[in-house]
C-alpha cells in the first residue's frame, strides 16, 4: 500500500519567515496530495490540495509543489502569522487517503 | 455551510463492550470514510463505503469492526469487543466522489477504552 513520509516534524519559524514542509509517498499510482492542517482537538481542515496532472498551485499565502517523477510534494507557507500554528498533514491517494506523520509548526511573534 | 456531524463527542466503554459511533455525512457525498488518529499521531485510514458496500479497507479493519448506512442519511462504525489500544479518536470524512475529491471531516468521537 501507499505509504507517505513527511519531513519535519517540528517547524518553529518567526513571524513573517516561509515555512516549508516535504513529503514523499511510495505508491506512483497516488493522484491527489491533499493538505489538512490540524489544530489541538479539532478536526483536519483541508488547506489546500494538489492533483497529479498539475505541478503547482497556489491561494493566497499558499502554495503547493508536486514533483511526480521524484514522487514528492511540498507546502509552502509565506508570511507567516501565529495562527497558522498548527500541526500539518500531507496525503496522498488513489483509491484510500494515507497520511504523514504530521509537522507542528510553531510561529512566534 | 453544509458539515459532516458525528455523535457523540465522547464515549466512554469498558473493554469488551460493542460501541455504535454515527456519523451524518453531507447529503449529496457519494463516498464516506472512516479515520482513526491515537492521541498525538497521525490520521489512519480505515474504511471506505460507496453504494452500500466496502470499498476499501487497511489492515486496521478487521474483523472486530464493521460499518453499515442504516438510513439514508447515518453512517455507522461499529466496534464489537472494545480493547484498550481502540481509545483514540475517530473521524467521518465524506466526498462527492472517490477519494480523489475534496473530503471534509466532522468534528470526531474521542473513544475512551477502560
Amino acid at each position: 500500500g501507499e505509504n507517505v513520509e513527511q519531513h519535519p516534524s517540528t517547524l518553529s519559524v518567526q513571524e513573517g519567515d516561509s515555512a516549508v514542509i516535504k513529503c514523499t509517498y511510495s505508491d506512483s499510482a497516488s493522484n491527489y496530495f491533499p493538505w489538512y492542517k490540524q489544530e489541538l482537538g479539532k478536526r483536519p481542515q483541508l488547506i489546500i490540495d494538489i492533483r497529479s496532472n498539475v505541478g503547482e498551485k497556489k491561494d493566497q499565502r499558499i502554495a503547493v509543489t508536486l514533483n511526480k517523477t521524484a514522487k514528492h510534494f511540498s507546502l509552502h507557507i509565506t508570511e507567516t502569522q501565529p495562527e497558522d500554528s498548527a500541526v500539518y498533514f500531507c496525503a496522498a491517494s488513489i483509491d484510500d487517503m494515507r497520511f504523514g506523520a504530521g509537522t507542528r509548526l510553531t510561529v512566534k511573534p | 455551510e453544509p458539515e459532516v456531524t458525528q455523535t457523540p463527542s465522547h464515549q466512554v466503554t469498558q473493554m469488551g463492550q460493542e460501541v455504535i459511533l454515527r456519523c451524518v455525512p453531507i447529503s449529496n457525498h457519494l463516498y464516506f470514510y472512516w479515520y482513526r488518529q491515537i492521541l498525538g499521531q497521525k490520521v489512519e485510514f480505515l474504511v471506505s463505503f460507496y453504494n452500500n458496500e466496502i470499498s476499501e479497507k487497511s489492515e486496521i479493519f478487521d474483523d472486530q469492526f464493521s460499518v453499515e448506512r442504516p438510513d439514508g442519511s447515518n453512517f455507522t462504525l461499529k466496534i464489537r469487543s472494545t480493547k484498550l489500544e481502540d481509545s483514540a479518536m475517530y473521524f467521518c470524512a465524506s466526498s462527492v466522489d472517490r477519494s480523489s475529491y475534496e473530503q471534509y471531516f466532522g468534528p470526531g468521537t474521542r473513544l475512551t477504552v477502560t
